[in-house]
């Protein structure tokens, strides 16, 4: 079974400022992907960034980077120059790569709520 | 244009009652998905299509039914609607069911509210 951890209920952060959301997992697939999407209030789900379990470098898209520390099951997203239209929920998700149960469906960590403050 | 479209975006209806959410996608994939988003905003999986075959179904009441008439549509068909069922529905789909980024694009989620 997988499991994703996101020990942070909500963040805050100043405009222009870096910050870093975890997120921890847990697996048995030798093969999996990892995501980070954001929902903003207006509820819809928007994918930001995703990472293999077998590449070897981080992940970036912009201002989103997935700091991957595979030793640790950590997907840390990174977003810098933070704005204010980066306020929104954010869930880290898993999917099994390796065929069984997992394969092929999203698991979500419970969400961290962004605000970013002018 | 839209690339993954649910109908209706609202849908409140007394206990007891079915209902069905309609699920349309243009991006040519071949799997869709069924999410639910409780009130406590945790999403979880409920069922996925690929090439119209059943792939995953999750520990789902029997009254919710998954129809796939073809590759690009995916309904939901809710049976005997219960207040447990308020939540936001979410369709999906990807090109793949588990290979490389394929990500999962998310249509505007249904809110269904069973009073």
């Amino acid at each position: 079974a997988q499991k994703i951890t996101q020990t942070q209920p909500g963040m805050f952060v100043q405009e222009k400022e870096a910050v870093t959301l975890d997120c921890t997992y847990d697996t048995s697939d030798q093969s999996y992907g990892l995501f980070w999407y954001k929902q903003p209030s207006s509820g819809e789900m928007i994918f930001l960034i995703y990472q293999g379990s077998y590449d070897e470098q981080n992940a970036t898209e912009g201002r989103y980077s997935l700091n991957f520390q595979k030793a640790r099951k950590s997907a840390n997203l990174v977003i810098s120059a933070s704005q204010l239209g980066d306020s929104a929920m954010y869930f880290c998700a898993m999917r099994g790569d390796s065929g069984g149960t997992s394969y092929g469906k999203l698991t979500f960590g419970q969400g961290t709520i962004l605000t970013v403050h002018p | 244009d839209t690339a993954v479209s649910q109908t209706p975006k609202y849908l409140v209806t007394q206990m007891g009652n079915d209902k069905s959410i309609k699920c349309e996608q243009n991006l040519g994939h071949d799997t869709m998905y069924w999410y639910k988003q409780d009130s406590k905003k945790f999403l979880k999986i409920m069922f996925s299509y690929n090439n119209k075959e059943l792939i995953i179904n999750e520990t789902v009441p029997n009254r919710f039914s998954p129809k796939s008439p073809d590759k690009a549509h995916l309904n939901l068909h809710i049976n005997s609607l219960e207040l447990g069922d308020s939540a936001v529905y979410f369709c999906a789909s990807s090109q793949d069911l588990g290979q490389g980024a394929g990500e999962q694009y998310f249509g505007p989620g249904t809110r269904l509210t069973v009073t």
